[in-house]
């Protein structure tokens, strides 16, 4: 069972240049979530999905985009990579069905740096 | 905005010392969560108290609930070095979980 996993691990880019986060998730969870963490900020939400072809807005949804078409995986794109978006991202997991498992299940992380 | 605001944002303290972290929130919640990050690794969840709880335990942990003050507390008993991390409060509000940023606890030997 290997839960929540992200790739690639490392990236690095040049402004303006596009790619994918991918995740993928194998518990049969309903929600799928990617959060961005900076130094001092903690977690913040960018995008989120409750269920295949759903997804909606977080916190700092600016610059990145979501798809849900199947109830696995959960990519995240970036169009046009900037600076800015140099982070650490995570992907992150929940049961909506079972009582009391609404605790997220996390990747291990995957490192943007963005030139 | 984030719900949860962790105090103080820097802890460290000898081994074999308790170790308590707070939590501050906005809005009212069915439940609060905290979670664990090691260095460069992802949160591990450690324990959810809901809202008609006032304490909870598990193991070396203790939290504690007031949601009249919407605040809530993790107390770590007994420190170990591999309790250094990064410890996150999380509530949910409708379906996303929104995080707090984070108290770092650094454990000395």
């Amino acid at each position: 069972n290997a839960g929540v996993t992200q790739t690639p691990k490392f990236q690095v880019l040049k402004t303006g240049q596009s790619m994918t986060l991918q995740c993928a998730q194998d518990m049969n969870h309903e929600y799928m979530s990617w959060y961005r963490q900076d130094p001092g900020m903690g977690l913040r939400l960018i995008h989120y999905s409750v269920g295949a072809g759903i997804t909606d807005q977080g916190e700092v949804p600016n610059g990145y985009n979501v798809s849900r078409s199947t109830t696995e995986d959960f990519p995240l794109r970036l169009l046009s990579a900037a600076p800015s978006q140099t982070s650490v991202y995570f992907c992150a997991s929940r049961s909506l069905r079972l009582s009391g498992a609404n605790v997220l299940t996390f990747g291990a992380g995957s490192r943007l740096t963005v030139l | 905005s984030q719900q949860g605001e962790e105090d103080p944002q820097a802890l460290s303290i000898q081994e074999g010392e308790n170790a308590t972290m707070n939590c501050s929130y906005k809005t009212s919640i069915n439940n609060l969560q905290w979670y664990r990050q090691n260095s460069g690794r992802g949160l591990v969840h450690l324990i959810l108290i809901r809202s008609n709880e006032r304490e909870k335990h598990s193991g070396r942990l203790r939290v504690t609930l007031d949601t009249s003050k919407k605040s809530s507390s993790l107390l770590i008993t007994a420190s170990r070095a591999a309790d250094t991390a990064s410890y996150f409060c999380a509530s949910p509000r409708d379906d996303k979980i929104i995080f707090g940023k984070g108290t770092r606890l650094h454990i000395l030997p």
